[in-house]
């Protein structure tokens, strides 16, 4: 089945330090991937649609120069939180359709960021 | 606007069936109704998907009446490994894929 993996699982940095995440499809070419934020006891709150070889489309209210998004290959998207802070600390977690617009999403394991 | 509607929360015990009913009214020609699961600190789990009628997998069952405006996913003996939350989602070509609140699903023993 479509996996997609999503490193590091956590890290734990320092307030004003840049954080890097990945996500890979590893057995499939993703087109579009997806960002969501998770605070505890609450839902995924979409950030920002992924796409390959193009600007990434943020949600309103997500600073793009804040959390940046490179989608440079079709099997890897990368989100780095700038200058992060401790109210970024979050579950961070990416997704990834393989085939059509209306097919599941395959959801990478997150990833927990704590801002010191 | 959140573009699905669920219960915050269900109480089942170990063995019951448990049916989990999402509204969208706005749902839109095109789009299929996804469902997924999420442990605490992963990322959700794809459960099942439909577009109409009845599906139905290994896991669930989904129920979706003609209109469409709502679906029922229903998760026959569950287990107290599927205490979890449960989000419906409905999918549309313009890569729309905000969730909604989901369900907290209790399984007790």
């Amino acid at each position: 089945g479509a996996v997609v993996s999503q490193h590091p699982s956590w890290v734990i940095c320092k307030s004003g330090t840049s954080v890097k995440i990945e996500c890979r499809s590893l057995d499939f070419q993703a087109t579009t991937m997806f960002w969501y934020r998770q605070f505890p006891k609450q839902s995924l709150m979409l950030m920002a649609t992924s796409n390959e070889g193009s600007k990434a489309t943020y949600e309103q209210g997500v600073e793009k120069d804040k959390f940046l998004i490179n989608h440079a290959s079709l099997t890897l998207s990368t989100l780095t939180v700038t200058s992060a802070h401790p109210e970024d600390s979050s579950f961070y977690i990416c997704s990834a359709r393989q085939g059509a617009t209306n097919s599941p999403l395959h959801f990478g394991n997150g990833t927990r960021l704590t801002v010191t | 606007l959140a573009k699905t509607t669920q219960p915050i929360s269900m109480d089942s015990y170990e063995g019951q069936e448990v049916n989990i009913t999402c509204s969208h009214n706005n749902i839109a020609t095109n789009d299929y109704i996804t469902w997924y699961q999420q442990f605490p600190s992963q990322g959700p789990r794809f459960i099942i998907q439909g577009y109409k009628t009845k599906v139905t997998n290994e896991v669930a069952s989904l129920f979706i009446p003609a209109d469409r405006k709502s679906s029922t996913l229903s998760l026959p003996r569950v287990s107290l490994s599927d205490t979890a939350v449960y989000y419906c989602l409905v999918g549309d070509n313009n890569n729309d894929m905000r969730f909604g609140a989901g369900t907290r699903l209790t399984v007790k023993p």
